[in-house]
């Protein structure tokens, strides 16, 4: 039973470039959660999807970033025009439940995908 | 309101002692904390998660206390190993939240001495 699946695991852009990061959750589950990690501290919330929808979004920033999870295929982190700042770890998550609260089973991370623009 | 704060920033503790890392919250109405242990170039892996019913949860060499009057939560590792060196996260959330979304402290890199 393979894990959540992110691709590529390191990601090199140009700035100005578009990098698009995947995810294949667990099998199972389909709701998909993107977060985001710079260097020296924690993680941070950018969105929350189920199949074809985005259900939060608050924590993405309000330009050039964009998410989606198809009916069939990978979740999708796109972000266009890359900016030196945007050089972070990107990290998913998946879980079988939506509503009802984060739980120990089920919320599982993959092992990210470290952006970095040059 | 929506922060958590995590200290210390680094820990070095030698190998049989005790790991202690605190967190503190804001948001009274989080009611699910976990910590989750992350290894170098790995994603955040769940450790041991609480919810504010009880006071302590103890899982192997592994503690969560909790006290809910002062919003704060700890992480002790006891026996403390080697292979326990790696970057702690806590983490909060709310049940019934829309998103499952965590909030999480910024981490502590503890060391293990041998």
């Amino acid at each position: 039973n393979a894990g959540v699946m992110q691709n590529p695991r390191h990601l090199v852009r140009r700035r100005g470039q578009e990098a698009r990061l995947r995810c294949s959750p667990m099998k199972g589950h389909s709701h998909v959660y993107w977060y985001r990690q710079l260097p020296e501290e924690g993680l941070k919330f950018m969105v929350y999807l189920q199949k074809e929808n985005i259900i939060d979004e608050s924590g993405m920033p309000k330009e050039r970033f964009s998410a989606e999870f198809p009916k069939e295929g990978p979740s999708i982190l796109r972000i266009q025009q890359v900016v030196r700042g945007d050089s972070a770890a990107y990290f998913c998550a998946s879980s079988p439940f939506g509503t009802g609260g984060a739980s120990d089973y089920g919320y599982t991370f993959g092992s990210g995908t470290r952006l970095t623009v040059v | 309101q929506q922060q958590v704060k995590q200290s210390p920033q680094s820990l070095i503790v030698q190998k049989g002692g005790i790991s202690i890392i605190n967190c503190a919250y804001e948001n009274t109405a989080f009611d699910y904390f976990p910590w989750y242990q992350q290894f170098p170039g790995k994603g955040p892996a769940l450790l041991i998660a609480i919810r504010p019913d009880v006071s302590e949860k103890k899982e192997g060499r592994f503690t969560i206390s909790f006290n809910k009057s002062a919003k704060q939560f700890s992480l002790h590792i006891m026996d403390s190993q080697p292979g326990d060196s790696a970057t702690y996260f806590c983490a909060a959330s709310r049940m019934g939240q829309g998103a499952q979304k965590l909030v999480f402290g910024q981490g502590t890199r503890l060391t293990i001495n041998p």
